[in-house]
């Protein structure tokens, strides 16, 4: 089983709030990655890092920020929430040598009202 | 990065095989194939991967024709539990996600 966490699994929160969503693997892996998922849809990738501080912005462009400040860990940052980013965010790890092997957490689904 | 095509939607009797096709015709000789899927709602689940060579491991069999230019992941004796989106993705670089195949195993 992956060890990689996010939290919370679930939120709700008004327009404007500054959000942290959190994500953290406990295997030791180099590379993390931000995906974002509306229902139904493909995996976008909007962040993604091959280690400590390395960030880089995906393929879709997001509003959010990110920082690796510990390998263990890969926080992903919302200054000023809108309902557009209401959608599930996926965290996921992978060994640099270890090719694409992604191991995915269980997501957050956020919701902004 | 390679594109990939996958039938948007399939079918399987529980118990039987399961053989997803996807064709990458496109496909540089160093890009690797991969298998992900993602059940409802969750985080997508890493399943196989691929160069030239058949590939075997505990969750399924990955196919590749000798031209590289498609390739079939078949799972030997689907269940319920195998519902999912599955996708095909050819790695140049980064993991980008396409529509896949849902398929839905039935009892």
């Amino acid at each position: 089983e992956a060890d990689i966490y996010q939290t919370p699994r679930y939120l709700v929160i008004g327009t404007g709030k500054k959000i942290t969503l959190e994500c953290s693997q406990t295997m030791g892996h180099d590379k993390m990655y931000w995906y974002q998922q509306d229902p139904g849809m493909e995996l976008h990738l909007i962040h993604y890092s091959y280690g400590v501080n390395s960030t880089e912005k995906g393929d879709l462009s997001s509003e959010s920020t990110v920082s690796r400040i510990r390998t263990e860990h890969f926080p992903l940052t919302l200054e000023s929430a809108r309902p557009s980013h209401t959608s599930q965010y996926l965290c996921a790890s992978s060994e640099i040598r270890g090719g694409e092997k992604l191991f995915f957490g269980s997501g957050t689904q956020l919701s902004v009202l | 990065d390679a594109k990939t095509t996958q039938p948007p939607s399939m079918d399987c009797a529980e118990g039987r095989a399961a053989n997803l096709p996807c064709n990458h015709s496109t496909i540089s000789g160093n890009e690797y194939v991969y298998w992900y899927r993602q059940i409802h709602s969750q985080g997508p689940q890493y399943i196989i991967h691929g160069l030239k060579n058949n590939e075997t491991n505990e969750m399924a069999s990955l196919i590749i024709t000798e031209d590289r230019k498609s390739s079939t992941l078949i799972l030997p004796h689907a269940t319920l539990r195998d519902t999912a989106v599955y996708y095909c993705i050819v790695y140049g670089g980064k993991l980008i996600f396409g529509q896949g195949t849902e398929l839905s195993v039935k009892p």
